[in-house]
């Protein structure tokens, strides 16, 4: 079945701590995202990459990193510089278009202690 | 700038009524509209597209969107809700252009009463 994983599903950081989300999709897909969801916020883009070994950040970069070495794999970590990392994250990847549909990975829910 | 705004971050309906949630955005070229859902502790999935073909557009489980340009909406109904039906909406917009992202609306959650 051709989808997107995204491991852990439940994450517990201490403070000071960096913490690495995967997210991988076997759809063939060019680009791939990740998102930030806050109760009432809805989504907001942390980065993109529209091809491997390239990526962009979006809304609320700070104290985020990602790398972009396959087209399978985009990964993403939480630094210690980030002030409020307690959420839920969402992978989600596209054909490449803007106007393409985004397919969802099932999320990962950060918890710092 | 696209934005996207929902009226109603949080909507009930009872089991088999008319299920209306609303979605207006403003884009300064013509947009490519979206809808997903999203039920509790997972991801989105797409319910339906709009690219222009037609403004009614049809998606999964019974649910229908209208685009309206004089209206700048693009309004979800369904006629008669299922309990199976609670979950978060979310409105999208985006264009075709290469350095614009999608842009995501704030989400509606829906009940259904039984």
């Amino acid at each position: 079945d051709g989808g997107i994983t995204q491991s852990p599903k439940y994450l517990f950081r201490k403070e000071g701590q960096n913490v690495t989300l995967s997210c991988e999709q076997n759809l063939n897909h060019d680009a791939m995202y990740w998102y930030r969801q806050d109760p009432g916020q809805g989504l907001r883009l942390i980065y993109y990459s529209q091809i491997v070994n390239d990526f962009q950040k979006g809304d609320i970069a700070e104290g985020y990193s990602v790398s972009r070495e396959k087209k399978e794999s985009f990964p993403l970590t939480v630094t210690s510089a980030q002030k409020n990392p307690t959420a839920f994250y969402l992978c989600a990847s596209s054909l490449g278009s803007n106007t393409d549909t985004q397919y969802f990975g099932p999320g990962t829910r950060l918890t710092v202690l | 700038a696209q934005s996207v705004t929902q009226l109603g971050s949080h909507v009930s309906v009872s089991e088999g009524a008319l299920v209306l949630l609303r979605c207006n955005y403003s884009s300064s070229v013509p947009p490519y509209l979206f809808w997903y859902v999203q039920y509790p502790n997972q991801g989105l999935q797409l319910l339906l597209k709009y690219t222009s073909a037609a403004t009614l557009v049809k998606g999964i489980n019974g649910f229908e969107a209208e685009f309206k340009k004089s209206e700048t909406s693009f309004h979800l109904t369904k006629p008669s809700a299922h309990m199976s039906d609670a979950a978060e909406y979310f409105c999208a917009v985006s264009k075709e252009t290469s350095y614009d992202k999608v842009i995501f609306g704030p989400g509606t959650s829906l009940s259904v009463i039984p």
